[in-house]
C-alpha cells in the first residue's frame, strides 16, 4: 500500500514565524505535490517536484517555498507566516510513468493566528 | 489547461437509495481519478479510471474519453459515504501526467 505522510494534521503558528511542513512518501514516487484547499475555491497546487531538488510552481506559490533533497521527502515552507495562509494543505506524490495513480497524505490544518 | 465540470455540486439522499455523480471534461484525457474526502480531509483514492468500467463493492465507475466524461456510481448509499467528491484529470496534454486539475466537487449528504 502506498503511504503518504504529513508531519502534523493540526499545527498553530503565530503571524510572522516560519513553518515547515514534512511530506514523505514510500513509494519512490518521482512527482511530489503541495495543495492548499479552501472553502469555495477547491484544491490549488502550490508547488510541483518531478525530481530531486527539482520545483516547479504551481498555481499559488507566492509566500511559500520548497526543498526536495531527497526523492521520499518534499517540504513546504512559509517563510513568514501571515493570516490568509490558514488553509488545509494537502500533499500527493504519483509515479511519471502510467498509471499515474496520485496519493494524497492526511493533510494538515494550519492555522496562523 | 483542460476544465473539469462535477455534477450536482450537493446531493442529499436517505440511506439505502442510488446515486450518480458525474464529470465532464473539456478535452480527450489518459489519465482520471476519483477520490472521496472524508471528514477529517484525507483525500482516499476511489478508482483510476481512464477508461472502461470498474468496481468496488457498492461503487463503479466509468470513464467514456471519447465522449469526455465519467460517472461514479454509489448503489445502497450508507451514512459513511458522505463527504466530497472529486474527479481529477492531467492539467493539460502536454504533461507527464504529474499534474492534475481538480473539480470542484460534488458534496454528498448521507441520512439515517
Amino acid at each position: 500500500d502506498v503511504k503518504v505522510t504529513q508531519s502534523s494534521r493540526y499545527l498553530v503558528k503565530r503571524t510572522g514565524e516560519k513553518v515547515f511542513l514534512e511530506c514523505v512518501q514510500d513509494m519512490d514516487h518521482e512527482n511530489m505535490f503541495w495543495y492548499r484547499q479552501d472553502p469555495g475555491l477547491g484544491l490549488r497546487l502550490i508547488y510541483f517536484s518531478y525530481d530531486v531538488k527539482m520545483k516547479e510552481k504551481g498555481d499559488i506559490p507566492e509566500g511559500y517555498s520548497v526543498s526536495r533533497e531527497k526523492k521520499e521527502r518534499f517540504s513546504l515552507i512559509l517563510e513568514s507566516a501571515s493570516t490568509n495562509q490558514t488553509s488545509m494543505y494537502l500533499c500527493a506524490s504519483n509515479p511519471t510513468g502510467a498509471p499515474y495513480e496520485q496519493y494524497f497524505g492526511p493533510g494538515t490544518r494550519l492555522t496562523v493566528t | 489547461g483542460i476544465q473539469v465540470e462535477q455534477s450536482p455540486p450537493d446531493l442529499i439522499l436517505q440511506e439505502g437509495a442510488n446515486s450518480t455523480l458525474r464529470c465532464n471534461f473539456s478535452d480527450s484525457v489518459n489519465n482520471l481519478q476519483w477520490f472521496h474526502q472524508n471528514p477529517w480531509g484525507q483525500l482516499i483514492n476511489l478508482f483510476y479510471i481512464p477508461s472502461g468500467t470498474k468496481q468496488n463493492g457498492r461503487l463503479s465507475a466509468t470513464t467514456v474519453a471519447t465522449e469526455r466524461y465519467s460517472l461514479l456510481y454509489i448503489s445502497s448509499s450508507q451514512t459513511t459515504d458522505s463527504g466530497v467528491y472529486f474527479c481529477a484529470v492531467p492539467l493539460n496534454l502536454n504533461t507527464n501526467a504529474g499534474k492534475s486539475t481538480f473539480g470542484d466537487g460534488t458534496t454528498l449528504t448521507v441520512k439515517p
